[in-house]
């Protein structure tokens, strides 16, 4: 069974950093390209970025280029996001999500994500 | 960017019902668009890939189809666990994987 099990989440000042990890399970982790994916309590679904099996490819959203860095350790099956330079629209749940590639390419599409972990920015 | 327009932003229907949405993508993206459905506290799921094939173990009352810029997802007779927010997704522009707004579905 995939479980992606997030976490790292909690309550952080403007202009904080935290990082967020996702411990991956039932898969070949090294097989597939991952994703953040965050959603503010009550709106909708935002990309944030993505990398691929070898961290050889790396995307960003706008909103979070220079900001975020997100990196994975095939060797203990996890996903991470340091998020730097926190800001109050950076709030949301953020959700871990595996790609059906080993790089995402278009036509691809997301098929397992975890529960999600809540970061909040406030002072 | 690409930009996906979801259509409506809501909708209450009533079980049976046959249920539309609509995205429309600001350029041609082939048919590199999917379906999510997201019930309350939970984390989305796929239902459709590549604008209609349909996820192993997902109902076929869900469907999907693309015509140009336009794509429409349909569950053709609503039921009661339906009720979430649905959202579209292009993967056509590498790697920003753009959603669309969400449509809320209601059950009347």
């Amino acid at each position: 069974e995939v479980q992606l099990v997030e976490s790292g989440g909690g309550l952080v000042q403007p202009g904080g950093s935290l990082r967020l990890s996702c411990a991956a399970s039932g898969f070949k982790f090294d097989d597939y390209a991952m994703h953040w994916v965050r959603q503010a309590p009550g709106k909708g679904l935002e990309w944030v970025s993505s990398i691929n099996w070898n961290s050889g490819s790396i995307g960003y959203a706008d909103a979070v280029k220079g900001r975020f860095t997100i990196s994975r350790d095939n060797a203990k099956n996890s996903l991470y996001l340091q998020m730097n330079s926190l800001r109050s629209e950076d709030s949301a749940f953020y959700y871990c999500v595996k790609d059906i590639r080993l790089s995402s390419s278009p036509g691809t599409h997301f098929d397992y994500w975890g529960q999600g972990t809540l970061v909040t920015v406030s002072s | 960017d690409i930009q996906m327009t979801q259509s409506p932003s809501s909708l209450s229907a009533s079980v049976g019902d046959r249920v539309t949405i609509n995205c429309r993508a600001s350029q041609s993206i082939s048919n590199y668009v999917n379906w999510y459905q997201q019930k309350p506290g939970k984390a989305p799921k796929v239902l459709i890939f590549a604008a209609s094939s349909l996820r192993s173990g997902v109902p076929s009352r869900f469907s999907g189809s693309a015509s140009g810029t336009d794509f429409t997802f349909i569950i053709s007779s609503l039921q009661p666990e339906d009720f979430a927010t649905y959202y579209c997704q292009q993967t056509y522009s590498t790697p920003t994987w753009t959603f669309g707004q969400g449509t809320k579905v209601e059950i009347k």
